[in-house]
This record gives C-alpha cells, sequence and structure tokens, in this order.
C-alpha cells in the first residue's frame, strides 16, 4: 500500500486534456509544498517533469502542469499526444523521509 | 550534463550481501545528494534514502534501516548501496538519483535489476 494515493489508470483521446490526482494527508502533501511528478516509459528510468507543486524542468513541455489544494496534487497535461502514454508517479517529501504514489497509467485512446 | 551510470544486473541467493554501485559524471560529485529507489515488479516506488557526498551522511527510510548502508567514494565520484540479508522481497530495479536537495529527484541512473532467489 502506497503513502500517496492515485488512480490506477486514466485514459485520454489525442488533444484532449487529463488530470492525474494524488492524494496524501497533512504530514505530506498538506503542508509541504514539495510535491514532484515522474514520467515513466516501460523498460526505463522515471523522468521528472514537475517538481515543487507547479514548476518545470528545463526542457519539459509547457503542456504539463501541477496544482495543489489541501492535500491533493494534481498533475494536467494538455493536448494529449500519443508520445504522453506512459506511467505517472507523484511524490512528496514529508520532513525526513519521500512518499511516492502507486503509479497512474495513461493511456491514450 | 549529468550522467549516473550503475553497475549491471545481479542474481544473489537469499540471505546474501550484495552491493550497487553508481557513478556521477557532468557535475560535481560533492554537490548533490544522492538518493536510492527501489521499484519492484510491476509495482510503484519506494525512496530508500539519501546519502551527502560532501560528508557521507545519510538518512535511511525506517523500512531499510539496520539493512541497507548508503557509502560513497569522492575518489572516483561513485556511490554504493549495499544490502545485507537479502531476501525475495529484495527482488526490484534499484535507481540511483542526483539531485541538488533532498525535496526532488532530478536525474535518475538507468537502474539495477536485482533478482533474489534461491
Amino acid at each position: 500500500q502506497s503513502a500517496l494515493s492515485q488512480p490506477a489508470s486514466v485514459s485520454g483521446s489525442p488533444g484532449q486534456s487529463i488530470t492525474i490526482s494524488c492524494t496524501g494527508s497533512n504530514s505530506d502533501i498538506g503542508i509541504f509544498n514539495l510535491v514532484s511528478w515522474y514520467q515513466q516509459y516501460p523498460d526505463k528510468a522515471p523522468k521528472l517533469i514537475i517538481f515543487e507543486v507547479d514548476k518545470r524542468p528545463s526542457g519539459v513541455s509547457n503542456r504539463f502542469s501541477g496544482s495543489k489544494s489541501g492535500t491533493t496534487a494534481s498533475l494536467t497535461i494538455s493536448g494529449l499526444q500519443a508520445e504522453d502514454e506512459a506511467v505517472y508517479h507523484c511524490c512528496s517529501y514529508a520532513d525526513t523521509t519521500t512518499l511516492f504514489g502507486g503509479g497512474t497509467k495513461l493511456t491514450v485512446l | 550534463q549529468v550522467h549516473l551510470g550503475q553497475s549491471g544486473a545481479e542474481v544473489r541467493e537469499p540471505g546474501a550481501s550484495l552491493k550497487v554501485s553508481c557513478k556521477a559524471s557532468g557535475y560535481s560529485f560533492t554537490d548533490s545528494y544522492i538518493h536510492w529507489v527501489r521499484q519492484t515488479p510491476g509495482q510503484g516506488l519506494e525512496w530508500m534514502g539519501w546519502l551527502n557526498p560532501k560528508n557521507g551522511g545519510t538518512n535511511v527510510a525506517q523500512g531499510f534501516q539496520g539493512r541497507v548502508y548508503m557509502t560513497r567514494d569522492t575518489s572516483s565520484s561513485t556511490a554504493y548501496v549495499e544490502f545485507t540479508r537479502l531476501t525475495s522481497d529484495d527482488t526490484a530495479t534499484y535507481y540511483c538519483v542526483a539531485d541538488r536537495t533532498v525535496t526532488t529527484l532530478g536525474n535518475w541512473g538507468q537502474g539495477t535489476l536485482v533478482t533474489v532467489s534461491s
């Protein structure tokens, strides 16, 4: 059982927008603006796409955006493309430890 | 640019020990923390802890304390994670990750698959 809760799967059609939620608690997401998101293709290492809730590393498409409300963080992908099909992991700092969600498989229909 | 090269896949019997390496290049090794993250087959990610290469200090997650040790060799810019008393539950891919912070996991190695089986 993962410390953060994500839906197991989401899907969308090319061009649409989707949002993946990540629910934590008042010990992690609720008190730290230190949520990050990672994209992982099969048999590849994860890649950082969002950090500190809503910041994008250099080179990451602006189609990816992050937000937070209370104890829930969200990743939104706009203008879905076939190449976005991957697993997305949320992560939160929690004062001397770091917690992950179980991962969400995004299928582009 | 930042590159982390990990050692190759390993097979061990239950009860054995193992050391996985992570060689850093493209940046100053002592300027970034090295985190270790575990991914069990078909499962999510699990943070194991971090190593501060500057002073060797570590912060190991509770579930790994007493069984996992993180060390480094600054002369070769290499970080290590050592496992003792391996069990089948340790079968997983292990990633090293370099980041200037303890709160984000910016640059990932390619992963090392560890299989524990008799």
